[in-house]
């Protein structure tokens, strides 16, 4: 079974700073997807970023990016010249690729970012 | 639609009533996905469309859950004999195809079931 493990209940940065998000997860597969989805109080999950397993290199969208170390199994969401508009919850989820029934998403627990003006 | 819309956004009822929850996926996209996020947790899968089929239920927790997608676009997850653990936001989210390497799923607002 797959799990994904968000150690940082609550987290808070000051405007214009970075913050780094947590993330671990557990599973015996060898191809995989990593995302990171924004929910902010309106609960509509945004997809923040996406990470491929096979790929080394870190992806990067804008002021967000990852730190990706497959053999720990860590995927960390790094923000940088943080916003107020930032301020959400972060999911950090794991799909396993399954071509007949579906891609299956699974979500850690979330970690509620504050950005303080 | 721009975006996966669900209705209604919110819904309170009383403990042994029946719901319906519905779900617009953006058009064009044929897997759809049904999701539970209890409060403090992150989203949970219940149940998964590909076409009008429903490929994976696997994620429904028993049998007074039951959802359906007769068109192939719109679809309604229904809940029997709702009871107060039933308290949630039912997410939604579709994508173009499923099982490929490129499918983001985009999820809509969600729907919060109050059962009282």
């Amino acid at each position: 079974a797959q799990t994904v493990t968000q150690s940082q209940p609550e987290m808070s940065v000051q405007e214009a700073e970075t913050v780094t998000l947590s993330c671990t997860y557990d599973t015996s597969e060898s191809n995989y997807y990593l995302f990171w989805y924004k929910q902010p109080p309106s609960r509509q999950m945004i997809l923040v970023i996406r990470q491929e397993a096979y790929k080394q290199q870190n992806a990067t969208e804008n002021r967000f990016s990852v730190n990706f170390q497959k053999a720990a199994k860590s995927f960390s969401l790094k923000i940088s010249d943080s916003q107020l508009g930032d301020t959400a919850m972060y999911f950090c989820a794991f799909m396993k690729q399954k071509p007949n029934t579906g891609n299956q998403f699974y979500f850690g627990t979330g970690t509620s970012l504050t950005v303080i003006p | 639609g721009a975006g996966v819309s669900q209705t209604p956004s919110n819904k309170v009822t009383e403990k042994g009533k029946y719901v319906e929850l519905r779900c617009d996926p953006i058009s064009g996209h044929t897997a759809l996905y049904w999701y539970r996020q209890s409060l403090g947790q992150g989203p949970e899968f219940l149940i998964y469309f590909q076409g009008t089929g429903a490929a994976d239920d696997s994620g429904l927790p028993n049998d007074r859950f039951f959802a359906v997608r007769p068109e192939g676009s719109v679809s309604t997850l229904k809940i029997q004999r709702t009871e107060r653990g039933d308290s949630a936001v039912y997410l939604c989210a579709s994508s173009w195809t499923s099982g490929g390497a490129t499918d983001t799923q985009y999820f809509g607002p969600g729907t919060r079931l109050t059962v009282l």
